[in-house]
């Protein structure tokens, strides 16, 4: 079956910091991938997203490119601010059947960033 | 369009008990989604609807668990004999058949069974 599995947190840094958080999936077919967020009180918010290799999904100063053979998606951001501190998830979205567009995730990636 | 919706925010029930959730997708969407999320973990998949018809259920909707999607429009997600292990965050997801692979969530429906 699917799975993703996502670097353990929670991460701390300070303001400006780099960020890098984790992901590695198994998937039995050609899956797409995504990264969502969580902001204190509020509902899950797509991040990013890549439907194919070597795809690099972008937004809000985020990155994670495809890697079909490592298997990865990691969340990369030059310089994070107060503002980002929140739960990170990995997902992936399998193409085929009757599974199509349901999504698996990992388990969360909680980041506090101080001023 | 004001995105997803989902009604009660939160639910407080006592064991035994059945509870129904309620969501409401954005308008054009006709694929619509249930998860499950506990504390510490991310959204487990439930089940999936293309406009009214239930496609998949996961195994871990027990038989106690049952969702309906009338008229391809809102969908109730309803809890029969409730039980502590139910306790978690219930979201509700909704994407175009043109654009699948974006999901957008509601704000979720929290139940505690006490």
């Amino acid at each position: 079956g699917n799975s993703v599995t996502q670097m353990e947190g929670p991460v701390t840094l300070s303001e400006e910091a780099f960020l890098t958080i984790n992901c590695t999936y198994t998937a039995t077919g050609y899956p797409s991938l995504f990264w969502y967020v969580q902001y204190p009180g509020e509902g899950l918010q797509l991040l990013l997203k890549a439907t194919k290799a070597d795809d690099k999904g972008s937004n809000k100063g985020f990155e994670a490119t495809y890697r079909k053979e490592t298997t990865s998606f990691h969340l990369e951001k030059g310089s994070v601010q107060v503002s980002d501190s929140a739960v990170y998830f990995c997902a992936l979205s399998d193409r085929g059947g009757t599974s199509y567009g349901k999504l698996t995730f990992g388990q969360g990636t909680i980041l506090t960033v101080h001023p | 369009d004001t995105g997803v919706s989902q009604d009660p925010r939160h639910k407080i029930t006592k064991r035994g008990q059945n509870v129904t959730f309620r969501c409401d997708p954005i308008s054009e969407h006709n694929r619509l989604y249930w998860y499950r999320q506990t504390l510490g973990q991310g959204p487990e998949f439930l089940t999936y609807f293309q406009n009214e018809a239930q496609l998949e259920k996961s195994r871990l909707l027990s038989d106690r668990f049952s969702a309906e999607r009338p008229k391809g429009s809102f969908s109730t997600l309803e809890i029969q004999r409730t039980e502590q292990g139910d306790s978690a965050m219930y979201l509700c997801a909704s994407s175009s058949y043109a654009q699948t692979y974006e999901q957008y969530f509601g704000p979720g429906t929290r139940l505690t069974v006490t």
